[in-house]
């Protein structure tokens, strides 16, 4: 799977849009782009994916650039609970297919 | 919906026994399941891979041994870690997914082994 590159941490004022940027810049063209975000002491929770087009759900938004190197995910209105680390990880959907997490962006939401 | 439970949440046992964990996915049938664990400040770091009726594979460095895993059926997998020390309390992480489909991830089991 490639490798991603997400800044270590980040803040964000409570109301406000996070903009979480992740980079893939080796990404293949069968290699999905996945967000994950685990908050203290809990299990990683699934927020969004997608592969070329941008997609949104109830949690949030993900930008995927035209030429797939890198994504933005958006939070559009951060609250404290939205405090937490925040993975982007890119993945072939294949059965056995394992996520790799690296370090991810911590992000703290401040009121 | 994509549910995922463990059980024990936490667990306290002493150095030598053997603890069971349990991951099961409630509402869809996982035909694969992966087990994690993350020490404290560091990322998850996956284990071991199992597919329903098969066994685990296990990833470099991860005691087949001592780390027994068994995924009976589409909706259960067990790991058991087999005559703990103290150094394998850790945060154990279960996730599963469907025919490669997203994981969803379990909360996690908080080992500590005195």
């Amino acid at each position: 799977d490639a490798k991603t590159t997400q800044p270590p941490s980040m803040d964000c004022a409570e109301g406000r849009a996070a903009n979480l940027p992740c980079n893939h810049s080796t990404i293949s063209g069968n290699e999905y782009v996945y967000w994950y975000r685990q908050i203290h002491s809990q299990g990683p929770q699934y927020i969004i994916h997608g592969l070329k087009n941008n997609e949104t759900n109830e949690m949030a938004s993900l930008i995927i650039t035209e030429d797939r190197k890198s994504s933005t995910l958006i939070l559009p209105h951060a609250t404290l609970r939205d405090t937490a680390v925040y993975y982007c990880i890119v993945r072939v959907r294949d059965a056995g297919n394992m996520l790799t997490f690296g370090g991810g962006t911590r992000l703290m939401v401040k009121p | 919906g994509a549910v995922v439970s463990q059980h024990p949440s936490w667990v306290i046992c002493k150095s030598g026994t053997s603890v069971k964990i349990e991951c099961r996915s409630l509402d869809f049938q996982a035909t694969t399941m992966f087990w994690y664990r993350q020490f404290p400040k560091q990322s998850l770091m996956l284990m071991a891979t199992s597919n329903e009726g098969s066994k685990a594979t296990y990833e470099q460095g991860v005691e087949k041994d001592k780390f027994l895993i068994n995924h009976a059926s589409l909706t259960l997998s067990t790991l058991t870690v087999t005559s703990a020390h103290p150094e394998d309390s850790s945060f154990y992480i279960c996730s599963a997914s469907y025919l490669g489909d997203t994981q969803y991830f379990g909360p996690g089991t908080r080992l500590t082994v005195l």
